[in-house]
């Protein structure tokens, strides 16, 4: 099994859509969770960062961590076509380890 | 501010030539990464520099050397390039606090035919 998994969609929702983006993971001893958006023909960018369970909110951005389940998500509200891009999940067991990054989601926002 | 600056864009090798991939970043960061990214692969970790004059390999270093040059610039180099070496090269670099963020350079797309 690999530590990080995430499904490739592509996924395609209508413009102002709620959209649900996941990453599962195996090892519990990930205590830093991020995502990073990746535009087309660019370099990933960080877009949340979390260190523990719960939610964190940015904008139309909500990042969601539940440890128990060892379940990560992304909710993207009133989503806009500008939001197309690739959505990297990543994780660290600690601050001076290597990111683990998941495959990426490609997310398409149709007009 | 510049952040992470990759050379070249774009390459195009003929296999078994050589080339190096030049990264640079001025915001003072210690760690450094070179990763490529395939479809359906996602990120796959080459080669980092914890801090200058320290190299580790990561997940798939065959074929790959790299050299840490001072605190800025960390190169990645294809000694004899093969097909299999066709992908898009990210290098990164690493915020020293707490929140750990990674930046990246805008990428080097390289195919060897």
């Amino acid at each position: 099994q690999k530590e990080v998994e995430q499904d490739p969609g592509p996924l395609s929702v209508p413009e102002g859509a709620i959209v649900s983006l996941n990453c599962t993971y195996s090892n519990s001893a990930f205590q830093y969770f991020m995502w990073y958006r990746q535009y087309s023909r660019k370099g990933p960018e960080l877009l949340m960062y979390t260190y523990s369970s719960g939610n964190k909110e940015d904008g139309r951005f909500t990042a969601q961590v539940d440890k128990s389940s060892k379940y990560i998500s992304l909710f993207i509200r009133d989503s806009q076509p500008s939001d197309s891009a690739t959505y990297l999940c990543a994780m660290i067991y600690n601050r001076d380890d290597k990111i683990i990054f998941g495959k990426g989601t490609r997310l398409h926002i149709l007009p | 501010n510049a952040g992470v600056t990759q050379t070249p864009k774009f390459q195009v090798l003929k296999t078994g030539q050589s080339m190096t991939l030049q990264c640079a970043q001025d915001m003072n960061h210690n760690s450094m990464y070179w990763y490529r990214q395939d479809p359906g692969m996602g990120l796959r970790l080459i080669y980092y520099s914890a801090s200058e004059g320290t190299t580790d390999k990561g997940e798939v270093p065959n074929g790959y050397n790299v050299s840490r040059l001072n605190k800025r610039e960390f190169s990645l180099r294809l000694e004899s390039a093969a097909p299999s070496q066709t992908s898009v090269y990210f290098c990164a670099s690493r915020e020293p606090s707490l929140k750990n963020i990674q930046y990246f350079g805008a990428g080097t797309r390289l195919s060897v035919l």
